[in-house]
C-alpha cells in the first residue's frame, strides 16, 4: 500500500483558500486517492475522491497532477468549523477490500 | 453519502469486564467492515477487517482472543472487548465500503466512533 506524506499543521484564517498537498510517490495504477476530515471524538468523514486530473464537489477540489505522486486537496474560503484532521489516503480499494492505513494527517486551523 | 452508526457512543465498564460495540450500516449493506481504534492525538489503526460470515481478519499485533468480530448480517459488525483492561481504553470507529449500491460506490464510510473507558 502507498505510503502518504502530508504537512503535520496548517494554519489559516477565515475566508481564505486553504491548499493541503500529499506526496505519494508510491502509488500504484489502480490506486484512487481519498481525503477524509476528521474533527475530534468524531469518525472521519469522506470529503472527495479522485484518481486524475481535477475532481470538485460540493466543498472541496482535488488537483491531481499526470503522474499521480501528489495530491491537493482544496478548501475554498475556510471557516472556523473546518478546523479539523485531514487525512489524505490512497489504496486500490478493489483489492484491499477497503482497509485504510492511515498516516499522522493534517492538523488545519482556521483562526478569526 | 451512505451512513454508518455505532452504539453505544461511550461506554465505561469495569476492570475484567467485557464491553460490546456495534456497527451498523444504515442504508446499504456491507460485506465488508473495519475496526479501528484511535488514541488521543493519534491517527485510526487499522485493527481488523470483518467479513460477513466468516473469521474476521487481524492485523499484526492485534490479539483475536481480546477483541472479537462478528459479522453476523450484511449490515451489523459487532466488536467484543473482553477481560477489559484500562489499557484498552480507547475511541473504537468502524467503517464500511458502499460496495453494492450504485450511489455508495467504492466510498468508504466511518460510524461516529465510541469511546470505551475502563476503570
Amino acid at each position: 500500500l502507498a505510503k502518504t506524506t502530508q504537512p503535520i499543521s496548517m494554519d489559516s484564517y477565515e475566508g481564505q483558500e486553504v491548499n493541503i498537498t500529499c506526496s505519494h510517490n508510491n502509488i500504484a495504477t489502480n490506486d484512487y486517492i481519498t481525503w477524509y476530515q476528521q474533527f475530534p471524538s468524531q469518525g472521519p468523514r469522506f470529503i472527495i475522491q479522485g484518481y486524475k486530473t481535477k475532481v470538485t464537489n460540493e466543498v472541496a477540489s482535488l488537483f491531481i497532477p499526470a503522474d499521480r505522486k501528489s495530491s491537493t486537496l482544496s478548501l475554498p474560503r475556510v471557516s472556523l468549523s473546518d478546523t479539523a484532521v485531514y487525512y489524505c489516503l490512497v489504496g486500490d480499494e478493489g483489492s484491499t477490500l477497503g482497509r485504510l492505513y492511515f498516516g499522522r494527517g493534517t492538523q488545519l486551523t482556521v483562526w478569526p | 453519502g451512505a451512513v454508518v452508526s455505532q452504539h453505544p457512543s461511550w461506554v465505561i465498564c469495569k476492570s475484567g469486564t467485557s464491553v460490546k460495540i456495534e456497527c451498523r450500516s444504515l442504508d446499504f449493506q456491507a460485506t465488508t467492515m473495519f475496526w479501528y481504534r484511535q488514541f488521543p492525538k493519534q491517527s485510526l489503526m487499522l485493527m481488523a477487517t470483518s467479513n460477513e460470515g466468516s473469521k474476521a481478519t487481524y492485523e499484526q499485533g492485534v490479539e483475536k482472543d481480546k477483541f472479537l468480530i462478528n459479522h453476523a448480517s450484511l449490515t451489523l459488525s459487532t466488536l467484543t472487548v473482553t477481560s477489559a483492561h484500562p489499557e484498552d481504553s480507547s475511541f473504537y470507529i468502524c467503517s464500511a465500503r458502499g460496495g453494492r449500491d450504485r450511489s455508495s460506490g467504492n466510498t468508504i464510510y466511518f460510524g461516529e466512533g465510541s469511546w470505551l473507558t475502563v476503570v
